[in-house]
């Protein structure tokens, strides 16, 4: 069974402290991986996508990377502007954009 | 960017009851999806539609039901509203079936 898991769950940092959020899936076979952001009451803000191992994307002070198995969504010096749930959705082979979603981690920056 | 818009934000129902939520699709997108999101939860995938046409449906039952339109405009329909279907429920609209795809805002269903 298709299964998209991220840890942790909730996460608190200080503003100005770098952290990663961490991203694992098994897949019978990975298309493209997605990160979006989405802020309370809601709807998913798209951040970037990936499609092979050992790509990376970065934007402002993330950066998304992809390996066979997980990826990681790195934020460095996070500012309280951050703080929101970060999604990462997996799209399977043959299955036209029609998404997977972990439950999200839920983060905070404290300033 | 988006430009996906749904409506209406909020709505309560009764249980038993039928509802119909509304998508407009950013402009030029032809492939429109929609999730289901509880409370805590990731999105969960319901169906998409491609030019009009159901184009996959994820493991939702059948009293969930869509439509798109030839503007791309789509509709979900749920009847027989059970308290569990209490959720966001999300629209989502890209240029085709095999690029990004952008969330409206979501329409918060409450099913007392």
């Amino acid at each position: 069974e298709d299964q998209v898991t991220q840890s942790p769950e909730a996460l608190r940092l200080q503003e100005g402290e770098s952290s990663s959020l961490n991203c694992s899936y098994t897949v019978s076979g990975l298309r493209g991986l997605f990160w979006y952001r989405q802020d309370p009451g809601k709807g998913p803000e798209f951040l970037f996508t990936l499609y092979s191992a050992g790509e990376e994307k970065e934007k402002e002070r993330l950066k998304a990377t992809l390996t066979k198995k997980e990826s990681f969504l790195h934020i460095t010096a996070p500012k309280p502007e951050d703080s929101a749930t970060y999604l990462c959705a997996v799209e399977i082979v043959g299955s036209a954009r029609q998404l997977t979603f972990g439950s999200g981690t839920q983060l905070t920056v404290l300033p | 960017e988006t430009g996906v818009t749904q409506s209406p934000t909020h709505l309560i129902k009764t249980r038993g009851q039928q509802v119909t939520l509304r998508c407009s699709s950013q402009s030029g997108h032809n492939t429109v999806s929609w999730y289901q999101q509880a409370l805590g939860q990731g999105p969960q995938f319901i169906f998409q539609y491609y030019r009009e046409e159901e184009n996959g449906r994820g493991n939702f039952p059948p009293r969930f039901s869509g439509l798109q339109f030839p503007n791309y405009s789509s509709e979900l329909n749920v009847n027989a509203l059970e308290l569990d279907d209490s959720a966001l429920y999300l629209c989502a609209s890209s240029l085709t079936a095999n690029t990004e795809a952008f969330f409206g805002q979501g329409t918060r269903l409450t099913v007392v």
